[in-house]
């Protein structure tokens, strides 16, 4: 999975509880993304961040947070208004700044609410 | 924003015939489109992407096309394998990738012996 440690594998969510998602890189990439994957669903963009101390929000971000205090991590916050939160959710990287950026993804978290 | 349509949803193909993945985008301005492969429990794997000053790339079984005039573009697998068997994603992104990248639904690809 190039580099790229999501933990972990399987979250279990209480209603009302915040998760935090952990995504580590050592492929010494600038950017790093956060989407999540529906059964049946394309995956839809979060979050992305493209240096340190900045992000952006992707298509839905509503209900999630993220910080990107160091290059190599980039943690995504699920809170307890993310109304449909069970979802394989996947962290990505790319090298920032050439014209084409490949994304490489980590094997993902993926998240139950019980 | 940009909006990538996949088709089909299954494909069923016989061990070494070939198999072909169609998208097709809405913003004229995408100018890369990557393909991902997906194995069961794994996260996406990059196999071949194309850019949009090329009109076809090839790597050994995997080929892909590109009709910027159509905005359409197509994934090409010969001589199909039961390892090819997985679910493919295409994608497009109009700041090549930067920005993250707007994805299909995804082709489940099922390689019968």
């Amino acid at each position: 999975d190039g580099g790229i440690t999501q933990s972990p594998k399987y979250l279990f969510r209480k209603e009302g509880q915040n998760v935090t998602l952990s995504c580590e890189q050592n492929l010494n990439h600038d950017a790093m993304y956060w989407y999540r994957q529906d059964p049946g669903q394309g995956l839809r963009l979060i979050y992305y961040s493209q240096i340190v101390n900045d992000f952006q929000k992707g298509d839905i971000a509503e209900g999630y947070s993220v910080s990107r205090e160091k290059k190599e991590s980039f943690p995504l916050t699920v809170t307890s208004a993310q109304k449909n939160p069970t979802a394989l959710n996947l962290c990505a990287s790319s090298i920032f700044g050439t014209d084409y950026n490949e994304q490489f993804f980590g094997p993902g978290t993926r998240l139950t609410v019980l | 924003g940009e909006n990538v349509e996949q088709h089909p949803s299954t494909l069923s193909v016989q061990e070494g015939d070939s198999a072909v993945i169609k998208c097709t985008y809405s913003d004229s301005a995408s100018n890369y489109f990557p393909w991902y492969k997906q194995e069961l429990g794994k996260g996406p794997q990059l196999i071949i992407d194309i850019r949009s000053n090329v009109g076809e790339k090839k790597d050994q079984r995997i080929a892909v096309t590109l009709n910027k005039t159509a905005k359409h573009f197509s994934l090409h697998i010969t001589e199909t394998q039961p390892e090819d068997s997985a679910v493919y994603f295409c994608a497009a992104s109009e700041g090549g990738g930067a920005d993250g990248l707007t994805f299909g639904k995804g082709t489940h690809l099922i390689i019968q012996p």
